[in-house]
């Protein structure tokens, strides 16, 4: 079974500065997926990465995917306390079936 | 267009009851999926329906089962229900054919067993 670590699993960090994310899994995948889950709601889907090398973009975060190191990162840049959430990553088997990530639970402190 | 709809939005039971929960996808997507959120556990898979086949089935008991319709609609049963089964879940469509699709997900169903 396709197993997918993420670590930190709780990260606190003050307002403005950098940090990054990682997602490690067992076997290979070229589908890499980030979501984002505020408190009490449902998850949010962030970024689709699907080739080795893959970056995406979308204001203070960035994710990469490096299928050789079966590695993704998500980075926080100049963090607001608007990124307080729990951040998965998941990744798919060749049936498609998607593995999720235990979680990062983020806290920005202003 | 409308996201993936599930109701109820919260349901209370207590054990050896049985529980519905339904799930409507997005309008356009066959596939549908059913993953059970704890704080303990994380997001774990119960299982996958598309064109009203069940297509893969995570770790869970048979107490937990489904079904999908053939206008893509899903439900997920739990039968004789124990506390263990309080948690949130939630339910996801998605385009399977489209290579790279990611999950849509609902708004989820917080059961409480007492």
């Amino acid at each position: 079974e396709l197993k997918v670590e993420q670590n930190p699993l709780f990260l606190s960090m003050q307002e403005g500065k950098n940090y990054t994310i990682y997602c490690n899994y067992s076997t290979t995948s070229d589908r890499l997926y980030w979501y984002r889950q505020d408190p009490g709601k449902s998850l949010e889907s962030l970024f689709v990465l699907l080739s080795n090398g893959a970056v995406k973009q979308e204001g203070r975060l960035m994710a990469s995917l490096d299928t050789k190191a079966r590695l993704s990162t998500l980075h926080i840049t100049a963090a607001v306390h608007d990124l307080s959430a729990t951040y998965f990553c998941a990744v798919t088997n060749t049936g498609n079936q998607f593995y999720f990530g235990t979680g990062t639970s983020l806290t920005v402190i202003p | 267009k409308a996201g993936v709809t599930q109701t109820p939005r919260y349901l209370i039971k207590t054990r050896g009851q049985q529980v519905t929960l339904s799930c409507s996808p997005i309008s356009g997507h066959r596939s549908v999926s059913w993953y059970q959120q704890t704080p303990g556990q994380g997001l774990q898979f119960l299982f996958e329906y598309f064109s009203e086949t069940q297509r893969n089935k995570g770790n869970f008991p048979g107490r937990f089962s489904g079904r999908q319709f053939s206008n893509s609609r899903s439900e997920m049963n739990v039968s004789t229900l124990e506390l263990g089964d309080s948690a949130l879940y939630l339910c996801a469509s998605s385009n399977r054919g489209g290579w790279g699709s990611p999950l849509h997900f609902g708004n989820g169903t917080r059961l409480t067993v007492t």
